[in-house]
């Protein structure tokens, strides 16, 4: 099993720029998680989801889209970059207790 | 929102050391999560504790679940280089998502 995949692993932006970062994961989890973790910070949850077909916010998600058409796939969506979200972005799932991340997508908006 | 606090900050110990750290809640928890987070990863559970007074141990890590359910604490004994890192507590914080407390940053001198 590969657990959780973050593409691409290194992104640089330009200011009002898009892009879509992909999380997918071959477990079967129900429920995916977007995190932010700015340098020196804890991980901020952006989006999450429990199903196919159900997101909800998390405590930053402004400047940010998910969708959860599949099981396995949770992608992100920067609509208009800022330098605000430069940043390193985690996706995870979980079963149960425990939650399994991705190596991270490390973002810069410049 | 609920606020986790964990502390220390960071911490810079001798190989050898024990160490301790604790993370703290406005709120009520049903479950106190512990994740370790190592250079350009993403974070890894440790230990998941589910009652009050619990205590925990994951080879030289012990991890105990409040008695009032606001706090839980992390203790490694005689630290090796490898427990370098990122400390995280996390919760649940509606049966849904997941939210990490600032992180408690471990170096260890050899």
């Amino acid at each position: 099993n590969a657990g959780v995949t973050q593409t691409p692993k290194f992104r640089i932006l330009k200011i009002g720029q898009s892009m879509t970062l992909q999380c997918a994961q071959d477990m079967n989890h129900n429920y995916m998680y977007w995190y932010r973790q700015d340098p020196g910070m804890g991980l901020k949850l952006i989006y999450y989801s429990v199903g196919a077909g159900i997101t909800d916010k998390g405590e930053v998600p402004n400047g940010y889209n998910v969708s959860r058409s599949t099981t396995e796939d949770f992608p992100l969506r920067l609509e208009l970059a800022a330098p605000s979200q430069t940043s390193v972005y985690f996706c995870a799932s979980r079963v149960n207790t425990e939650a399994f991340f991705g190596q991270g997508t490390r973002l810069t908006v410049v | 929102g609920q606020q986790l606090n964990q502390s220390p900050q960071s911490m810079f110990i001798q190989e050898g050391e024990d160490v301790s750290m604790n993370c703290t809640s406005s709120s009520i928890f049903n479950t106190w999560l512990w994740y370790k987070q190592e250079p350009g990863e993403g974070p890894v559970l440790l230990i998941a504790l589910y009652k009050a007074g619990e205590l925990t141990s994951n080879g030289r890590l012990t991890a105990q679940f409040g008695i009032t359910r606001k706090d839980s604490f992390l203790n490694i004994s005689a630290s090796i280089p490898s427990d370098v890192g990122i400390y995280f507590c996390a919760e649940r914080y509606n049966n849904n998502d997941m939210r990490f407390g600032a992180g408690t940053r471990l170096t260890v001198k050899p």
